[in-house]
């Protein structure tokens, strides 16, 4: 069945510092959405992308939807100790009424 | 504040006792779906329920309960659960189930449920 994968699954990194994840799939995707989860809340919603070779930005935040429709990446500039928390990715599964979602990068973020 | 609210934030019950989660949504949403979450692993879905109807049960074990009565409203149920059950149960809500899956949920903050 329709599978995303994350990665890394950890990163650690100092404040200051820029952060690149990503999300593939063996199968094609025509929206990708990112989730960040904070410790002890619910996930909330980021980025969405419904176009490939699109990028959008939040703030330090960016995304882009992969030309393959396969993947997605999202980079966080100049990484903040709030930044701290899990990203998911997540995307419709065929058909267009469920969602997958990967099983998250968590990030930590040293002062 | 998030617009969804889960009840209690932790639990701890044990395996023969029965106790009920609680969701509540204002945001005028039609649709609301129960989520487990267990460390490392995706979120999975175990119910959705549409206009107050079930329309999905993705095989989730009978001593799970859900429970529907207005669109503003959810309870999961729960009795002579397992210790492999202990995860973070997320409630989430959307306008329809085709909008949540292409523009995405809001989440509450979960219950945080350990079987002992």
């Amino acid at each position: 069945g329709q599978q995303l994968n994350q990665s890394p699954q950890s990163m650690f990194i100092q404040e200051g510092e820029d952060v690149s994840m990503n999300c593939t799939s063996s199968s094609i995707f025509n929206t990708w959405l990112w989730y960040k989860q904070d410790p002890g809340e619910g996930p909330v919603l980021l980025i969405a992308l419904y176009k490939a070779g699109e990028l959008t930005s939040n703030g330090r935040l960016t995304a882009q939807f992969g030309i393959t429709r396969k993947d997605s990446f999202l980079n966080i500039s100049a990484s903040i100790p709030s930044d701290v928390g899990i990203y998911f990715c997540a995307g419709p599964l065929t058909g267009g009424f469920k969602t997958i979602f990967g099983a998250g990068t968590r990030l930590f973020v040293k002062a | 504040e998030t617009g969804v609210t889960q009840t209690p934030r932790h639990l701890v019950m044990g395996m023969t006792n029965k106790k009920s989660l609680k969701c509540e949504q204002h945001l005028g949403h039609n649709a609301m779906y129960w989520y487990k979450q267990s460390a490392k692993k995706p979120l999975e879905l175990m119910f959705v329920y549409n206009f107050k109807e079930q329309t999905e049960n993705n095989s989730v074990p009978s001593r799970f309960s859900p429970e529907c009565p207005n669109s503003s409203h959810l309870f999961l149920h729960l009795h002579t659960l397992q210790p492999e059950d202990s995860a973070l149960y997320l409630c989430a809500s959307s306008q329809d189930p085709l909008a949540g899956a292409n523009y995405g949920y809001t989440f509450g903050s979960g219950t945080r449920l350990t079987v002992v």
